[in-house]
């Protein structure tokens, strides 16, 4: 079952940032916090993962509060293709070996506008 | 990253039929996941596949409505079976990779199941 709570519809001016938040109070200390986002009618894609320290990469920015119960995906400069489904996902994860099973929510509708 | 295809990429299918769809991936992968997609809902995950044993079924799917073969480390086949409107969806196979300390998980682009 998800773990975890967003608002179901955002929108975002294009060339602004997109903040998405997502809950997960029930957290526990292994598992890791990932964002994928599904574009109309694809397959989901990975954006980012962390487990407490704050990350970024090429994508986007991801920040955990430091009671790791909810964190916030930061897009820094939407743009009209960023528009889609943002899903916030909480899973266990260890070297060597995951569990691999992904719960999805019901995520959040970003809404890039011109 | 993996690259993943499937076949069909959707298909009309009438009820009590059954239909099998393909997961080619272009890399060796250990895992592979079978979700499905009801129309406006979230992903839902219907099984693991590894190769080399039985896949493992989440709850309320079932191996003989939805057998899954996985005969090696590049593909997997999904059978949906008997089907019924309800189980028009889009279903997409996963598979999950490691790039460093990283656990990514790539989605095909999914089979269109529409069952009349």
């Amino acid at each position: 079952d998800a773990k975890t709570t967003q608002p179901p519809s955002m929108d975002c001016a294009e060339g602004r940032a997109a903040n998405l938040p997502c809950n997960h109070s029930t957290i526990s200390g292994n598992e890791y916090v990932y964002w994928y986002r599904q574009i109309h009618s694809q397959g989901p894609q990975y954006i980012i993962h962390g487990l407490k320290n704050n990350e970024t990469n090429e994508m986007a920015s991801l920040i955990i509060t430091e009671d790791r119960k909810s964190s916030t995906l930061i897009l820094p400069h939407a743009t009209l293709r960023d528009t889609a489904v943002y899903y916030c996902i909480v899973r266990v994860q260890w070297r060597g070996s995951t569990l691999g099973r992904l719960y999805f929510g019901r995520g959040t509708q970003l809404t890039v506008w011109p | 990253s993996a690259v993943i295809s499937q076949k069909p990429s959707r298909d009309i299918c009438q009820r009590g039929t059954s239909l099998t769809i393909q997961c080619q991936v272009d890399s060796q992968v250990t895992m592979m996941f079978w979700y499905r997609q009801q129309p406006g809902q979230s992903l839902t995950l219907i099984a693991t596949a590894n190769q080399g044993s039985e896949a493992t079924y989440e709850s309320g799917f079932v191996i003989d409505k939805f057998p899954i073969s996985r005969p090696n480390l590049t593909f997997s086949t999904l059978t949906v079976s008997n089907m019924s409107p309800e189980d028009s969806s889009i279903y997409l196979c996963s598979v999950e990779g490691v790039s460093g300390s990283s656990y990514e998980q790539y989605f095909g682009p999914g089979t269109r199941l529409t069952v009349t």
